[in-house]
């Protein structure tokens, strides 16, 4: 597609169950990323993929969290046994990653509002 | 662990005033540097990037920032600013990682509100 594409949009869920968030980044972008950005806080990271493989996890801040990436595009975000802590803005971006120079600058999503109540 | 550090979390200005917004970070060596703006109601938008050559870098919307390698600063500015620059600005730092990729960290973003 055109952008980077998340759903849904919004979610409100009960304390105690999963969701799941999902990914569509541009096509041909092999690196995605998964933030959360919640009030004041600024960009929380999370954790980033190159192809399916994600090199860095050390953002997910419990084991609660979980991702995975599938054929190198669309990538879902877990979180079981939500918490109210979880409520947040969760963000996707993707980008052209040229692992010898660094990327070049991302594509966010819309993001996905969570509320936990 | 590596950070970006934003001066200011919030800035008042009426139009026609100069801007300049702070961003300092903690990575030594080789970074790609990043300022993204989000208005109100919309999603992250680049506004400009610095990956080599000219610490000088021009973005969109006038905006303008100085990479300062001595001072590990990304400092973003716009010499006259308008109602319509009313966002949250961020400032974004890119580095290796020592399983070959790149990882980008941001800071905590800075709220600026113009007057009309």
């Amino acid at each position: 597609g055109a952008g980077v594409s998340q759903s849904p949009s919004n979610k409100v869920t009960e304390k105690g169950k999963d969701v799941e968030l999902r990914c569509d980044p541009i096509s041909g972008h092999t690196a995605l990323y998964w933030y959360r950005q919640s009030l004041g806080q600024g960009l929380e990271f999370l954790i980033y993929f190159q192809g399916n493989s994600a090199p860095d996890k050390s953002g997910l801040p419990s084991d609660r969290f979980s991702a995975e990436r599938t054929g190198g595009s669309v990538s879902t975000l877990t979180i079981q046994r939500t918490q109210q802590e979880d409520s947040a803005v969760y963000l996707c971006a993707s980008s052209l990653s040229d692992v010898q120079g660094g990327d070049y600058g991302y594509t966010f999503g819309s993001g996905t509002r969570l509320t936990v109540v | 662990a590596q950070s970006v550090s934003q001066h200011n979390h919030h800035v008042i200005l009426s139009e026609a005033a100069s801007l300049e917004l702070g961003c300092n970070y903690s990575y030594g060596g080789t970074v790609n540097l990043f300022w993204y703006v989000q208005y109100p109601g919309q999603h992250l938008q680049l506004l400009l990037k610095y990956f080599s050559g000219d610490p000088l870098v021009k973005g969109i919307k006038g905006f303008e920032a100085e990479f300062i390698k001595s001072k590990f600063s990304f400092n973003l500015r716009k010499p006259s600013v308008q109602w319509s620059d009313t966002a949250e600005y961020f400032c974004a730092v890119n580095y290796p990682l020592n399983t070959g990729g790149f990882k980008t960290i941001f800071g905590a973003g800075t709220r600026l509100f113009v007057k009309a």
